[in-house]
């Protein structure tokens, strides 16, 4: 089955410092990545659409210039939380569908999501 | 905007029982994706059901049936013989465009617990 891949799981940085979340799809291409964030005991929060080649559609009320994604290719996607805070401090999951007209094209697979702690 | 509604923030089963879970979307697209999905205590997201909106047959997956009624706008999902391991914090999620863009809009959630 489709697998996404999704590095650090966890990550422990400084107030001030940026970090990079990566989400891979393993087994499949996928021309859009979803981005979540979830709080504790909450459901997931759409952050920003990434699309590959182009630029990411971000939420209403999420900052672009604090949460930069990239889709470089069909099969990897970053987040980078650029000049982290404590409140930033959240786990982030990343999903990923295959292209359209191949098997499961129509099913989200979820990476296991990173957990951030600023301090 | 589409919103997708959990009225049950918790519940619970005996063992070898049967439950289900309530859910409830807005839309005005006519062509769209309904799932139920599992998160347990490891946080990692596992698909338990998918309908088609365009399909009126309700899926079914082992244990696991929906009852899909498209004109109420309704999608609940029933666990049949309930096992220790079906506990889990338990997500209604529709997929469909808006604003031209796809999205995947989650409920608030429902966390199941079961009895032995």
């Amino acid at each position: 089955g489709a697998v996404v891949s999704q590095h650090p799981s966890w990550v422990i940085c400084k107030s001030g410092t940026s970090v990079k979340i990566e989400c891979r799809s393993l087994d499949f291409q996928a021309t859009t990545m979803f981005w979540y964030r979830q709080f504790p005991k909450q459901s997931l929060m759409l952050m920003a659409t990434s699309n590959e080649g182009s630029k990411a559609t971000y939420e209403q009320g999420v900052e672009k210039d604090k949460f930069l994604i990239n889709h470089a290719s069909l099969t990897l996607s970053t987040l980078t939380v650029t000049s982290a805070h404590p409140e930033d401090s959240s786990f982030y999951i990343c999903s990923a569908t295959p292209l359209a007209g191949s098997s499961g094209a129509n099913v989200l697979t979820f990476g296991a999501g990173s957990r951030l702690t600023v301090l | 905007a589409q919103t997708v509604t959990q009225s049950q923030p918790e519940m619970s089963v005996q063992e070898a029982e049967t439950v289900t879970l309530s859910c409830t979307y807005d839309t005005s697209e006519s062509d769209y994706y309904l799932f139920w999905y599992k998160q347990p205590p490891s946080r990692q997201m596992i698909l338990v059901i998918r309908q088609e909106a365009y399909k009126q047959q309700n899926a079914t997956e082992n244990r696991f049936s929906v009852n899909f009624q498209k004109a109420a706008k309704s999608f609940s999902l029933k666990i049949s013989d309930s096992q220790l391991g079906d506990a889990a914090m338990y997500f209604c999620a529709y997929r469909g465009y808006q604003g031209g863009s796809e999205k995947l809009v989650f409920g608030k959630g429902t966390k199941l617990t079961v009895n032995p």
